[in-house]
């Protein structure tokens, strides 16, 4: 059975700061997402990661995937408060995309 | 505007009580995915769909069905709703390309509540 696991669970930073999300994952994939969701919201995608050494970036946030440690990482540069949500990643099961195994979340709170 | 939409969006009923929750994509979208998300579980997918009439069960399908009958709908359906099936629901689609499914566009969510 896939198990995700994302730490930390909750994280509190200030503004300005840098922080690390990780999901490990337990069996091989070569597929993992990013997921972000906004209280009372639906989850939108941040990324999409299809191979090892797969590394994206969009403003403040940068994801990558090592394949071989069964590690993403989800890296926060100079943090504002806009960016204060729940963080998902979710971790292929089947290489097609269609079964997605989810990690529980990382509730991030950036204080002014 | 490309979507995924659901309905209703909060809905209240008692234990035994047949309901069904809609779900339409206009984005021609072949796989479509039905996920539940529970505090502390994040979220658990019930059922999904790679194509019209192609349907298969996911991690948590018990009390739970589902069709694909057109491209665009893919409706849950609780034959006998109980109170551990009160759960906030999101349906989601994504294209597929060369037998994979990309990022998944999820819906705004149906909050259900069964007493």
């Amino acid at each position: 059975e896939l198990k995700v696991e994302q730490n930390p669970l909750f994280l509190s930073m200030q503004e300005g700061k840098n922080y690390t999300i990780y999901c490990n994952y337990s069996t091989t994939s070569d597929r993992l997402y990013w997921y972000r969701q906004d209280p009372g919201k639906s989850l939108e995608s941040l990324f999409v990661l299809l191979s090892n050494g797969a590394v994206k970036q969009e403003g403040r946030l940068m994801a990558s995937l090592d394949t071989k440690a069964r590690l993403s990482t989800l890296h926060i540069t100079a943090a504002v408060h806009d960016l204060s949500a729940t963080y998902f990643c979710a971790v292929d099961r089947e290489t097609s995309g269609s079964r997605l195994t989810f990690g529980e979340g990382t509730q991030l709170t950036v204080n002014p | 505007e490309a979507q995924v939409t659901q309905n209703p969006r909060y809905l209240i009923t008692v234990t035994g009580k047949k309901l069904t929750v809609t779900c339409s994509q206009n984005m021609n979208h072949e796989y479509m995915s039905w996920y539940r998300q529970d505090p502390g579980l994040g979220l658990r997918q019930i059922y999904y769909s790679m194509n019209v009439e192609v349907t298969d069960k996911g991690d948590v399908p018990e009390g739970y069905k589902v069709s694909r009958k057109e491209k665009r709908n893919f409706p849950l359906i609780l034959e006998s709703p109980s109170p551990n099936q009160t759960s906030l629901y999101f349906c989601a689609s994504s294209l597929k390309f060369g037998g994979f499914s990309y990022e998944q566009y999820f819906g705004p969510g149906t909050r259900l509540t069964v007493t």
